[in-house]
């Protein structure tokens, strides 16, 4: 099976700088995607990670390591509109379905 | 080009109580998938379809549920009786194939039983 690991909650200010970590456990890989959540709407893809290294997309970027089983997701320039949740979800070689993380809330102060 | 929908938004039905839930796809999608976020946990997956038939149902909890597909568009998920442990957000999703990186989720259906 799989297991994903990433904080439950980070707080920060505008214009900051957040990094969401994720960690995870699965038996092959296939690729690391990264979706947004906000309240009561549907989960939105943000980016995939199937090599090493960094993907850019606007503010937000994605990394990952694949021999140290971790990524993360960068938020950059944080917007107000930037609080959500992000999940972290892996697929496994010859598979399509998706396991993700429990979330990570993040809170955008003034 | 509509999103995927799923109908309805929210349902409070009593334990015992049957409810089917109703996810559209994106038009042309032939993958469909269903998962559920229960008590804020992670969001898990239930069951994958591929047109009308199923791919991978290794995430359906018991035989009280039941995924149909009935000519490959629209599907519907079947909670036949609620329990309590039920409760949680529905989340149906589609991609065009199998091996795309991007799933497209809807809205998902909150269901509470009582």
């Amino acid at each position: 099976g799989q297991s994903l690991e990433q904080p439950s909650e980070v707080t920060a200010v505008e214009g900051a700088i957040v990094q969401i970590n994720c960690t995870y456990q699965t038996s092959g890989f296939y690729g690391l995607s990264w979706y947004q959540q906000h309240d009561g709407g549907a989960p939105t893809f943000l980016s995939y990670n199937a090599l090493d290294g960094l993907e850019e997309t606007g503010r937000f970027s994605s990394f990952l390591s694949r021999s140290d089983s971790y990524g993360y997701l960068l938020l950059q320039e944080l917007q107000m509109k930037d609080s959500a949740s992000y999940f972290c979800a892996v697929r496994a070689a010859n598979d399509y379905k998706l396991s993700f993380g429990a979330g990570t809330t993040v809170t955008v102060r003034a | 080009e509509a999103g995927v929908t799923q109908f309805p938004s929210h349902s409070v039905i009593e334990k015992g109580q049957t409810v089917t839930l109703r996810c559209d796809p994106i038009s042309g999608h032939d993958n469909l998938y269903w998962y559920r976020r229960v008590m804020g946990k992670e969001i898990k997956f239930l069951l994958h379809f591929v047109k009308e038939s199923k791919q991978d149902e290794s995430g359906m909890p018991n035989n009280r549920f039941l995924a149909e597909r009935t000519g490959g568009t629209y599907s519907t998920l079947k909670v036949q009786p609620a329990e309590l442990e039920d409760s949680g957000v529905y989340f149906c999703a589609s991609s065009q194939v199998m091996s795309e990186e991007t799933q497209y989720f809807g809205p998902g259906t909150r269901l509470l039983v009582l």
